[in-house]
């Protein structure tokens, strides 16, 4: 099993549309978790941290499932600008400084 | 506020030359700094990361090479290109474990 694991998409949404994306991740004693963003031919930037107790950004939600292992990203009312490939990201104990980084999930919002 | 500089932002290199990518980081002492690739269509691979002046630890055995001269200053290198090595490269630095890694604008490194 790998260690991050995101459904690739492609997710095609229209305009306004919510919107949900999970991440599994294989060490269950992984602490820390984040959501990046990535626009094509860019640099990864943070979206946001994922706290135990689940937090709120906006028209974006992140929620941590410990017990099921999985991380998960809601967008509600979606726009155009929020097409990108969004990154789960985990950091397990005894990785030193690794952050495993899943592949990403695409989504394209559309008019 | 802290920031990340890398470049050159594109570069085109014959196979067999040598590769010499620069990152400095700058309102920050002591980061932590991570070289990362991403192939076309793939995820993010870990190449080398450094907590400290000369301290590097290498992820992938390949023939790329990483160093700390300074304490905010972070190269990748290679003597001798391979075509896999084509990829974004991307330079990271974060104040510790389990903190938020912040990113470089990347390389966008084709070799012919």
């Amino acid at each position: 099993r790998k260690e991050v694991e995101q459904d690739p998409g492609p997710f095609n949404v229209p305009e306004g549309a919510t919107v949900a994306f999970n991440c599994t991740y294989s060490n269950s004693a992984s602490q820390s978790f984040f959501w990046y963003r990535q626009d094509c031919r860019k640099e990864p930037k943070l979206l946001m941290s994922v706290y135990s107790s689940g937090n709120e950004d906006g028209r974006f939600t992140a929620q941590l499932n410990r017990a099921s292992q999985y991380i998960s990203l809601l967008i509600r009312d979606s726009k155009l600008s929020d097409s990108a490939t969004y990154l789960c990201v985990v950091n397990p104990p005894g990785s030193g400084y690794a952050l495993n980084f899943g592949k990403g999930t695409s989504l394209l919002v559309t008019p | 506020s802290q920031t990340i500089h890398q470049w050159p932002a594109t570069l085109v290199q014959p196979v067999g030359s040598p590769l010499s990518l620069e990152c400095t980081v700058e309102g920050t002492s002591n980061p932590n700094l991570y070289w990362y690739r991403q192939a076309a269509g793939r995820g993010l691979q870990l190449l080398f990361y450094s907590v400290g002046i000369g301290q590097i630890s290498s992820e992938v055995p390949q023939n790329l090479s990483a160093s700390r001269p300074q304490d905010r200053q972070f190269i990748l290198s290679s003597k001798k290109l391979l075509l896999s090595d084509s990829g974004f490269y991307l330079c990271a630095w974060t104040g510790g474990i389990n903190e938020k890694l912040f990113f470089g604008s990347g390389t966008q490194l084709s070799v012919l």
